[in-house]
């Protein structure tokens, strides 16, 4: 496992469908994170989940947006009947506990388009 | 609501000159990092530093942590077209520390 995998790269959607963003962590790492990072923009901080719980989503809209990080399996970034100002790159990184808040290991990241 | 304002925004250089980029704010942090992000990719870890006054050397990227942790710099050296890239500095709240605040980055352009 070379590092945070992210499916799929880049991701279609119309107006009002459901987006998954899926994202396996580096091996041995239990705590992930979510950021999104939208044109001319920083990366801005989502949400931040260990493995079958939140345990920050200060940054998450309240409406459509859901994050979970299962016992087995990827964190899944879910984003329920999208608009046009969803579209963005969603990074996903992971840290072992030990480092947490102290540097991240990336994904490259899925694209969204919504149409 | 904690900033890290980057500056210059945008940099283009030939090889073999230096650069200094710099990260600062209002805000103390306990810890800060630089990130160097490639078009298409995620951002890749370089350093963290995390007390006031440390200087971290990586080649020749030289990363400074202000006295008070509210501002940090980011030296290199005879640059080269490899160092082309953005680079992105992101601190750390206390709290849970997974809430990193990233600046919007200094897009550096290395020309050979």
């Amino acid at each position: 496992n070379a590092g945070v995998m992210q499916n799929p790269r880049h991701l279609v959607r119309r107006r009002g469908q459901e987006a998954r963003l899926r994202c396996s962590p580096v091996k041995g790492h239990s705590h992930v994170y979510w950021y999104r990072q939208l044109p001319e923009e920083g990366l801005k901080f989502m949400v931040y989940l260990q493995k079958e719980n939140i345990i920050d989503e200060s940054g998450m809209p309240k409406e459509r947006f859901s994050a979970e990080f299962p016992k087995e399996g990827p964190s899944i970034l879910r984003i329920q009947q999208v608009v046009r100002g969803d579209s963005a790159a969603y990074f996903c990184a992971s840290s072992p506990a030990s480092l947490r808040g102290y540097g991240y290991t990336f994904g490259s990241g899925t694209r969204l388009t919504v149409v | 609501t904690q900033l890290l304002e980057q500056s210059p925004q945008f940099l283009s250089i030939q090889e073999g000159e230096n650069l200094t980029v710099y990260c600062n704010s209002s805000s103390v942090f306990s810890s800060l990092q630089w990130y160097r992000q490639e078009p298409g990719e995620g951002p890749v870890l370089l350093v963290t530093v995390v007390t006031g006054g440390e200087v971290k050397k990586l080649k020749r990227l030289t990363f400074q942590f202000g006295d008070a942790r509210k501002d940090s710099s980011l030296h290199i050296t005879a640059a080269q077209p490899g160092d082309t890239g953005l680079y992105l500095c992101a601190g750390a709240q206390g709290g849970s520390q997974g809430n990193l605040i990233f600046g919007k980055g200094t897009k550096l352009s290395v020309k050979p």
